[in-house]
């Protein structure tokens, strides 16, 4: 069956340290994968990128990177901060499946001060 | 530019009962998709209308719909609300003029609770 999974267990992770968040899935042929934030009663915000030809991005603190043979995303947050705790969803866009994205069901990330 | 508005942002009906939810997108952008989100199935797709016509569908029964204007506005109605319609409901409205849906920005949602 196709899945794309996400830690479901919260991430609580000392203020200043490197957060890393998984995105693994199966079944899916993801022409991209994409990162979003989301804060508790908002809307998810985008955030970041990677095409399947790449092995990595960066965005300031943010970093993915794709890995097509592991079938996995990792999205990491350096120097983290409190203002960095929020939900972060993966999502892919498939190529088989009429362009349609699929979203991970998030991982809650704590950034303890 | 102002972003994705959602209207109303909070929503109580009753089983039984039919609702609308509606969306502006950001100005220019003519794709316009719902999600419905819930804490158990996360992130769902319903649907997308680009330029007044759906083009993907979820998997979603027949009482989910949705229509897009010539304005790139979109409602989305659900007819005979069950128990389980209780979501918060997004939309997300992105630029793409027939490519792969990329960049996605989401409104603020709408919270529909069913008694």
């Amino acid at each position: 069956s196709q899945k794309i999974e996400q830690n479901s267990e919260a991430l609580n992770i000392q203020e200043g340290k490197t957060a890393t968040l998984t995105c693994n899935y199966t079944n899916y042929s993801p022409a991209y994968l994409q990162w979003y934030r989301q804060d508790p009663g908002r809307g998810p915000v985008f955030l970041l990128l990677i095409r399947e030809n790449e092995k990595e991005k960066r965005k300031e603190r943010l970093k993915v990177t794709f890995d097509t043979t592991l079938k996995q995303s990792l999205f990491h947050i350096t120097a983290s901060q409190p203002a960095d705790s929020a939900t972060y969803l993966c999502a892919l866009g498939d190529r088989y499946r009429d362009d349609k994205i699929i979203f991970g069901k998030g991982t809650r990330l704590h950034i303890l001060p | 530019k102002a972003g994705v508005t959602q209207t109303p942002r909070y929503l109580i009906k009753t089983r039984g009962q039919q609702v609308t939810l509606s969306c502006s997108p950001i100005s220019g952008h003519r794709s316009v998709s719902w999600y419905q989100q819930t804490p158990g199935q996360g992130l769902q797709f319903l649907f997308e209308y680009f330029s007044e016509t759906q083009r993907n569908k979820g998997n979603f029964p027949g009482r989910f719909s949705g229509r897009q204007f010539s304005n790139s506005r979109s409602e989305m109605n659900v007819s005979t609300l069950e128990l389980g319609d209780s979501a918060l409901y997004l939309c997300a409205s992105s630029g793409s003029s027939g490519g792969p849906r990329e960049t996605q920005y989401f409104g603020p949602g709408t919270r529909l609770l069913v008694l």
